[in-house]
C-alpha cells in the first residue's frame, strides 16, 4: 500500500505569517508522530497522537505550534506567527499501536521562512 | 535525558569495502533500537528495528548489532556499494514512543 505522504513538499513563507502542514499516514496506522529536522542535526519529537488525542505533546517548543488529528488519520501541524527560526523539514511518521512497533516516516515537507 | 550520538559525523571508502557505523547512547532503558537511511532532500527509509530482546537483526547486506549493557548499537555494511552513500541515522525508543535520533554518519561510497 502507499506509505505515508506529506504536502506540500516546500513552503516558502514569510516572517509572522501562518503555516498549515498535512500528514497522511499509512492506512491502519492509528500512531502518528511529528518531528521536525535542522540542517546537520537528527529529526527532533514534536508531538505524538494516538488516534486522535494527542498523547505527548511535551516536544512541541512553544505555543505557537499546534497539531490536530481529528477523525484519527490525516493530521494537520499548524504554526502560527511563524518566525525565522521555525525554518526546518517536517517529518511525520507512523506505525501501528503500542510499543515496539516500527516507525515508516514520509518525505518531509521543507519550510522556509523568509 | 536520553543522548544519542554517532561516530565519525562523515566516512568515506572505496566501493567494496566492508564498513561499520557506530552508535552510542547513554540510557539502557530502551524498547528498540532503529536505523535509518536518508538521502539528501529526502525523508527517511527504515533500514532495520532491533527489539530490546534482540542482540541483532540482518537484512541484505546489513547487519545491525545491540548492546544494551554498553549502550552501543553499529551498523554494518558488507561489500559496500556507491548506492550505499547517504546518511545513516539511529534512534532509540525508550521510555515513551517519541524516537531520539543521533545526528547521523553521513557515508560516501566511492566507485
Amino acid at each position: 500500500g502507499a506509505g505515508v505522504s506529506q504536502t506540500p513538499s516546500n513552503k516558502v513563507t514569510e516572517k509572522g505569517k501562518y503555516v498549515e502542514l498535512r500528514c497522511d499516514p499509512i492506512s491502519g496506522h492509528t500512531a502518528l508522530y511529528w518531528y521536525r529536522q535542522s540542517l546537520g542535526q537528527g529529526p527532533e519529537f514534536l508531538i505524538y497522537f494516538q488516534g486522535t488525542g494527542a498523547a505527548d505533546d511535551s516536544g512541541l517548543p512553544n505555543d505557537r505550534f499546534f497539531a490536530v488529528r481529528p477523525e484519527g488519520s490525516v493530521s494537520t501541524l499548524k504554526i502560527q506567527r511563524t518566525e525565522r527560526g521555525d525554518s526546518a523539514v517536517y517529518l511525520c511518521a507512523s506505525s501501528f499501536a503500542g510499543w515496539n512497533n516500527e516507525q515508516f516516516f514520509g518525505p518531509g515537507t521543507r519550510l522556509t521562512v523568509l | 535525558k536520553q543522548e544519542v550520538t554517532q561516530i565519525p559525523a562523515a566516512l568515506s571508502v572505496p566501493e567494496g569495502e566492508n564498513l561499520v557505523l557506530n552508535c552510542s547512547f547513554t540510557d539502557s532503558a530502551i524498547y528498540n533500537l532503529q536505523w535509518f537511511r536518508q538521502d539528501p532532500g529526502k525523508g527517511l527509509t527504515s533500514l532495520l528495528l532491533i527489539q530490546s530482546s534482540q542482540r541483532e537483526q540482518t537484512s541484505g547486506r546489513l547487519n545491525a548489532s545491540l548492546d544494551k549493557s554498553s549502550g552501543r548499537s553499529t551498523l554494518y555494511i558488507a561489500a559496500s556499494q556507491p548506492g550505499d552513500s547517504a546518511t545513516y541515522l539511529c534512534a532509540l525508543q525508550g521510555g515513551s514512543e517519541k524516537l531520539v535520533f543521533g545526528k547521523g554518519t553521513k557515508l560516501t561510497v566511492n566507485p
